[in-house]
């Protein structure tokens, strides 16, 4: 069952720029996790937020939730072509079980 | 640093094998997961297990089977591979905490190719 949705599913951008990520998902949530994975590899935990808070930061990186559009977005300021990888938001279910539920992914290429 | 390490990188097995996939966790966690990841459908969750010789079919059970008789280690087990099983397969872990699910641990998977 497909919990959350990232958009858009490919972003090309040049070095320097910022790139955003956007998620929905659709049921009532404790927290949203970002992960990133490199091409072939592991995911590796990025960010958790929190269903009762807005904005979190953690060095480049700025993720925003709105509960009430049931969205959040991951900002990633100045990138670097080693930024390049898939980008994948995890949300688990408010009242249910021990599990995440993982988007399909955005697809980030950083251009030098 | 949380390590989850998986038995193999890169596996190639003949149909109807017998295939296992060991994972293992350094940290103590309750929590391990079996997931496979295929273009297009990204992230789909196969069985987890929230304590030894506990285990919960995820979304895609079917074809697999998984053991824990220790904390640290959760097999997966494909009784008799098939092609629709070529996949990247990785394996996770986490802390249990009532009501929420907390950040998840990966492995750096494995890449099973069955013939």
């Amino acid at each position: 069952s497909q919990q959350g949705e990232e958009d858009p599913q490919a972003l090309s951008i040049q070095e320097g720029e910022n790139a955003t990520m956007n998620c929905s998902y659709k049921t009532s949530i404790n927290n949203l996790q970002w992960y990133r994975q490199n091409s072939g590899r592991g995911l590796v935990h990025l960010i958790l937020i929190r269903s009762n808070e807005r904005e979190k930061h953690s060095g480049r990186l700025r993720v925003t939730l709105d509960t009430s559009k049931k969205s959040s977005s991951l900002l990633i300021t100045a990138s670097r072509a080693a930024d390049t990888a898939s980008y994948f938001c995890a949300t688990d279910t408010k009242g249910g079980s021990e599990k995440l539920v993982f988007g399909k992914g955005t697809k980030l290429t950083v251009n030098p | 640093d949380v390590k989850v390490t998986q038995s193999s990188r890169y596996l190639v097995k003949r149909t109807g094998e017998k295939v296992f996939l060991e994972c293992v966790q350094d940290m103590d966690h309750e929590n391990m997961f079996w997931y496979r990841q295929d273009p297009g459908l990204g992230l789909r969750l196969i069985y987890f297990s929230y304590d030894v010789k506990m285990k919960e079919k995820g979304d895609i059970p079917e074809g697999y089977s998984v053991s824990r008789e220790k904390k640290e280690r959760f097999s997966l087990i494909l009784e008799s591979a098939s092609t629709n099983q070529t996949s990247m397969y990785l394996c996770a872990s986490s802390f249990l905490t009532a009501g929420a699910q907390e950040t998840q641990y990966f492995g750096p998977g494995t890449r099973l190719l069955v013939l």
